[in-house]
This record gives C-alpha cells, structure tokens and sequence, in this order.
C-alpha cells in the first residue's frame, strides 16, 4: 500500500470550476510538495509546505498535520491547468509520492 | 539561465548494452537524484546524492549505477542487469535534500 494516497485518479472540470486535489498520508512528515507535469512529461515544483497555506496565483496549497492531509486548489480553472498533479511527502531521508491526479479542464 | 539538463531526450538500445544518462545542472545545488517513471504509476527514487563524492540507493537500484564526481553532474548508467529498462528517466536537483526540486526534461529510454 502506498504510504501516500491522491485523490481523486481522475478529474475532469469545465473551465472556470474551482478545482481541489487531496494528498493524505500515514507517517509523520518534515515537509509535503506539490508538483506538476504536463503532457510532454516536464515537471515543474508548484510548492513545499510543511504547515499552513502557500498561494501563488490561482493556485493554493494547504496543509493539516494533525489529520496528516494536503489540498491543493485551484481557482478559475483553465484547460492550460490541464496536467498530472503530483504529491510527494519527505520523512527523514525518505520522498514517497503520491501517484498523481490526472485533471483535465475543457474549454 | 540556470537549471538542469538531461540529454538525450530519447535514447534507444539493444537488450545486453549499458546505457549512460547525463544529468547536469547549473545550481550550485548540492542535491541529486534520479527518479523512473512507468506509465500510469507515480515516481520511484533510484539514486541520490546529498553531497559530491557521495550517493545513496533509493526504493530501486538494482541495476543502476552512478557517480557524483563534479557537483553539477550525476550521471545514471543502466545496466543489463536492469530487467525492464524501459522507462521515462528523471533527474532533479536541490540545495539541499528534501528541499523544492528543480526537474530536467526527462529522457525516455526504449531497450529492444
């Protein structure tokens, strides 16, 4: 079982929906990134938090310690947000990631 | 500009032959690592390197190999040994490990 679990697997939206993404966990972490790669595979780091709530644009991240649980959101929905959304969680010297949400956003 | 590059974007090789993957960055990061990505399934850590002259297995090394001599490179070399190469091969860096990493453009690999 992987000790990092995304929903939803799939996610398609109509451009302009507000959109969220969720990462839960099973081990006590030091710090959760979000990430994002596009169709011709390139990944991008969107944030690293490791409490609270990051914005950039349109987009948000937000975490729970307690109930070892991440968000993320996105607002107003574009088919560019069009990507795999990836979670990963750092625990000692170990990255474990999540297996990605697919999101698709029509126009 | 800085960042970090894979090179070649597509490499294709016979069953039987070593293949070497570059990875160099420009970051003065002192953190390395190299991740494969399977269709339909989240990344897996091969390698990593924290610091020059220094690197550890991560989940699946078993048929991999690498070198951290140069602090901007860190070079993957996938060996026969490795049952199911083919693959879409990752390498990231970052100042520090566990810090945000910075992604190359990936290198998609065939073995025949």
């Amino acid at each position: 079982k992987n000790e990092v679990e995304q929903s939803p697997q799939n996610l398609t939206a109509q451009e302009g929906e507000f959109i969220t993404i969720n990462c839960s966990y099973s081990v006590g972490i030091s710090a959760l990134h979000w990430l994002q790669q596009h169709p011709g595979g390139g990944i991008v780091s969107l944030f690293m938090l490791s409490s609270g709530k990051k914005k950039h644009g349109r987009l948000i991240a937000t975490i729970n310690i307690q109930e070892k649980h991440s968000s993320l959101h996105i607002t107003a929905s574009h088919p560019r947000d069009s990507a795999v959304y990836i979670c990963a969680v750092l625990y000692g010297n170990k990255l474990v990631f999540g297996a990605g949400t697919i999101l698709r956003v029509k126009s | 500009d800085g960042g970090i590059t894979q090179s070649p974007k597509y490499l294709f090789r016979k069953e039987g032959q070593n293949v070497t993957l570059s990875c160099e960055q420009n970051l003065n990061h002192d953190a390395m690592y190299w991740y494969r990505q399977d269709p339909g399934q989240g990344l897996r850590l091969i390698y990593y390197s924290q610091i020059v002259n220094d690197f550890q297995k991560g989940d699946i090394a078993e048929g991999y190999s690498v070198s951290r001599e140069k602090k901007e490179s860190f070079p993957l070399t996938v060996t026969s040994a490795q049952k199911n190469p083919t693959a879409f091969y990752l390498c990231a860096s970052s100042e520090q490990f566990g810090d945000e990493q910075y992604f190359g453009p990936g290198t998609r690999l065939t073995v025949t």
